[in-house]
């Protein structure tokens, strides 16, 4: 059974720092991996999609990179901004359903 | 112009009512699902429908029923709703290479 971890739970930095965000996954048999953002009492916003065969994807900001074999994958931001606050999810296919699973993921605080 | 557009954003109840909740997506995706949202935050798979195929996570209660009258639409029927069922339901779709957009989600509060 899939499972995924995110660290840290929750994070609270200064504006303009860079920071990493962390996400392990115990079945290493993935297609992609993809981390969305979920503003409070909002939808989540995909931000990032990593296929297998890729490193790493970046989006402005964003980085995220993608190792099968340890069943890791960061998510890199770069200049944090106070409008990056938010919940960021890692999420995985392999949930029961054939869905994702995903982590409890990271509560950003940018602080202005 | 909405990719994954779920109906109503919000839904008050009370016990014992059935309710549904529609979702459309107009991505052209081929499959579609039914997410759970705990008051945790914690994000848990219900349905995922492929083609008439539908596959059920063997947590949720039968009282639940996902229906698809064509490939851009899947519902939740809900019958005999329950306290415990108070939750946030987020439809998605996904296909492969692109990977899942996720609806802005219904909050049912059961009364």
């Amino acid at each position: 059974k899939q499972e995924v971890t995110q660290i840290p739970a929750a994070l609270s930095v200064p504006e303009g720092e860079n920071l990493v965000l962390n996400c392990s996954f115990t079945d290493s048999a993935i297609y992609n991996l993809q981390w969305f953002r979920q503003d409070p009492g909002k939808g989540l916003t995909s931000l990032l999609l990593i296929q297998s065969s890729q490193r790493e994807q970046t989006s402005g900001r964003l980085n995220a990179s993608l190792d099968k074999s340890s069943g890791r994958s960061t998510l890199y931001i770069a200049a944090s901004q106070p409008g990056d606050s938010a919940t960021y999810l890692c999420a995985v296919p392999g949930g029961g359903a054939d869905g994702l699973t995903f982590g409890k993921g990271t509560h950003l605080i940018i602080q202005p | 112009d909405t990719a994954v557009s779920q109906t109503p954003k919000y839904l008050v109840t009370q016990m014992g009512n059935d309710k549904s909740i529609k979702c459309e997506q107009n991505l052209g995706h081929d499959t579609m699902y039914w997410y759970k949202q705990d008051s945790k935050k914690f994000l848990k798979i219900m349905f995922s429908y492929n083609n008439k195929e539908l596959i059920i996570n063997e947590t949720v209660p039968n009282r639940f029923s996902p229906k698809s009258p064509d490939k851009a639409h899947l519902n939740l029927h809900i019958n005999s709703l329950e306290l415990g069922d108070s939750a946030v339901y987020f439809c998605a779709s996904s296909q492969t290479t692109t990977g899942y957009t996720f609806g802005s989600g219904t909050r049912l509060t059961v009364v």
